[in-house]
């Protein structure tokens, strides 16, 4: 079975931190993505790649950016944490063509910024 | 921009009951669409895909109205291991490789 592993399953951050979220797939797939869910919003994409070094930005950039150095890890990186960036992160990968059969998730990381 | 709409629920219902959830989308050239099963405080899982002849699986049928551009799930014989929030999702062909989720109905099966 495909893993993606996300680092942590809750974090506590005080505002203005820095914060790294890490993800790390086993299955050597090429696109890679992050979302966050929050309630009543679901799941919004926030950037994801189909490559190393290659990213795009999805629906809410604004406040993170990425990093892919490795085909099997995309880190996602809160520059400056604040309070609105409390939510539910998700992790997803899969092949390009398996953008047909959908994804993989992560067990997701809680993220509560103080 | 509400690309994939669905019906928030919360849809209550009995054992043993059948439930359908709908979902719309947007695309008109969307290519591919599926069914994920989240439970609380889990991460998604992909339940099934939807294929344009309408698929089945166990108790779990999905449809796909491509000139209505709606989805369906339909649940038979419900268990209480049923509940939990199913998202439709959606491929849309100009997005590269994005998946579009829906925001989820809610199931609640009862004894």
């Amino acid at each position: 079975d495909v893993k993606v592993t996300q680092s942590s399953r809750y974090l506590v951050k005080r505002t203005g931190e820095k914060v790294f979220l890490e993800c790390v797939q086993d299955m050597d797939h090429e696109n890679m993505f992050w979302y966050r869910q929050d309630p009543g919003l679901g799941l919004r994409l926030i950037y994801f790649s189909y490559d190393v070094k290659m990213k795009e930005k999805g629906d809410i950039p604004e406040g993170y950016s990425v990093s892919r150095e490795k085909k099997e890890r995309f880190s996602l990186i809160l520059e400056s944490a604040s309070t609105n960036q409390t939510s539910m992160y998700l992790c997803a990968s899969s092949f390009p063509a398996q953008a047909n059969y959908g994804y993989t998730f992560g067990s997701g990381t809680r993220l509560t910024v103080v | 921009r509400k690309e994939v709409e669905q019906d928030p629920g919360p849809f209550n219902v009995p054992e043993g009951a059948t439930v359908a959830f709908n979902c719309t989308y947007s695309n008109s050239a969307s290519q591919s669409f599926f069914w994920y099963r989240q439970d609380c405080r889990k991460e998604p899982k992909l339940l099934m895909s939807v294929y344009s002849s309408g698929n089945e699986d166990g108790r779990f049928t999905a449809q796909l109205n491509r000139a209505s551009q709606y989805i369906s799930l339909l649940i038979r014989d419900s268990k209480l291991s049923d509940s939990a929030t199913y998202l439709c999702v959606v491929n849309p062909s100009n997005s590269g490789y994005a998946l579009n989720f829906g925001k989820g109905t809610s199931l609640l099966v009862t004894p």
